[in-house]
Formats: C-alpha cells, sequence, structure tokens
C-alpha cells in the first residue's frame, strides 16, 4: 500500500522561531494537504496542493506540493504558544483514496 | 452548513457486545473515510466509501468489522464482538466529488473503549 513518511516525528522549539516539516512518499499523489489536530479532537485541514510545484500560503503558515509529485512540506513562521498539536500530511491519489503520514507533534515553549 | 458529525462522541462496550460508530457527511458530500487512531499514534486508513460503495477497504481487520454509506441516511461502521484492543479514537472524514473538492474535512471523533 501507499506508504507516507512524516518527519521529524516531534519538535520542541521557542516560541518566535520558524518551524518545518515534510512529507514524502514511495507514490505519486494528485493532491496533497496537511491537517493539524488538537488534544481531543479531529484534525482540521489546514492547507490543500493541487498541482506539482505549488506554492500555498494560510497566514503564517506555507506549504508546497514537491516537482516529483512524491514529497510535501510545510512551514510555520514565527510560532506561537497556540501552534501546538499534530501535523498531519495527507496524500491523495486520482481514485479520492487519502493516506496520512504518522505526524509531526510541535511544543512550543514560551 | 454543518459539518461532518461524528456520533456518539463517547461508547462504553463491554468486551464481546457490539459498537455502531456513525457518520454524517457534510452536506453535498459522496465520499467517506474511515479512520483508526490509538492515543500517541498517527491515523490508521481503515476504508474509503462512496454511497453504496466501498472503493477501497485494504485498511479493515478482515474479521468483526463491516463498514457501509447507504444511498439515505449516514455511513456506519460496525464492529462486532469487541476487545480490549478495540479501544481507539474512530474519526470518519468526507469529501466532494472532481479535482477542484477533494479536500476532506474531519468530524470529531468517536472514543471507543472496551472494558
Amino acid at each position: 500500500g501507499q506508504q507516507l513518511n512524516q518527519s521529524p516525528q516531534s519538535m520542541f522549539i521557542q516560541e518566535g522561531e520558524d518551524v518545518s516539516m515534510n512529507c514524502t512518499s514511495s507514490s505519486i499523489f494528485n493532491t496533497w494537504l496537511w491537517y493539524k489536530q488538537d488534544p481531543g479532537e479531529g484534525p482540521v485541514l489546514l492547507i490543500a496542493l493541487y498541482k506539482a510545484g505549488e506554492l500555498t500560503s494560510n497566514g503564517r503558515l506555507t506549504a508546497q506540493f514537491g516537482i516529483t509529485r512524491k514529497d510535501s512540506f510545510l512551514n510555520i513562521s514565527a510560532s506561537i504558544p497556540s501552534d501546538v498539536g499534530i501535523y498531519f500530511c495527507a496524500g491523495q491519489n486520482n481514485n479520492n483514496d487519502m493516506r496520512f503520514g504518522a505526524g509531526t507533534r510541535l511544543t512550543v515553549k514560551p | 452548513n454543518a459539518g461532518v458529525m461524528q456520533n456518539p462522541r463517547h461508547l462504553v462496550r463491554r468486551r464481546g457486545q457490539e459498537a455502531r460508530l456513525r457518520c454524517s457527511p457534510m452536506k453535498g458530500h459522496s465520499h467517506v473515510y474511515w479512520y483508526r487512531q490509538l492515543p500517541e499514534e498517527g491515523l490508521k486508513f481503515m476504508v474509503y466509501l462512496q454511497k453504496e460503495n466501498i472503493i477501497d477497504e485494504s485498511g479493515m481487520p478482515k474479521e468483526r468489522f463491516s463498514a457501509e454509506f447507504p444511498k439515505e441516511g449516514p455511513s456506519i461502521l460496525r464492529i462486532q464482538q469487541v476487545v480490549r484492543g478495540d479501544s481507539a479514537a474512530y474519526f470518519c472524514a468526507s469529501s466532494a466529488r472532481g479535482p477542484s473538492y477533494t479536500e476532506a474535512f474531519f468530524g470529531q471523533g468517536t472514543r471507543l473503549t472496551v472494558v
């Protein structure tokens, strides 16, 4: 089956620092999605990417769809305490089938 | 426009009982995905359904687990004869058809506890 490798598994950063995480896959995806999950809640969609090479921003978040269509990264600039949570990447293929990475657990120290 | 609705939010079952988890997709969405999440772990794919069709059930255990998405009504994930290892959070997501509308939105999950 399709495997997504997400890294790093966890990050501990100071408030104000920038954050970068990425996902790689053995398969090509047509859509990359980035989600954030707070404790006890369902994942919330942050950014969706539809074209290879696409770079999309949502406030302090920036994500890119890799040229090979097998990878994506998410950057968070000037982190704040409420950025704490688990960030998941997800890849979607032609059939709308969707697979998730294992998540990056972000801790922001004030 | 209500989001993806899952119920119940919390479900406690004794070993051997059946668990039924419901997911009502967002209005206009005809694709539903079910995922399982253990504490401190990521989302593990279980099954992907469209109305009246199972598209991909490669993540579903071969026994005791089944899913449906009827023409009318919510999608149901059924777990028969539950065991302690079934305790987890179960999330569903829904999406609409078409290359411009492939974002999937999640419900708040059902937390199943087997005692």
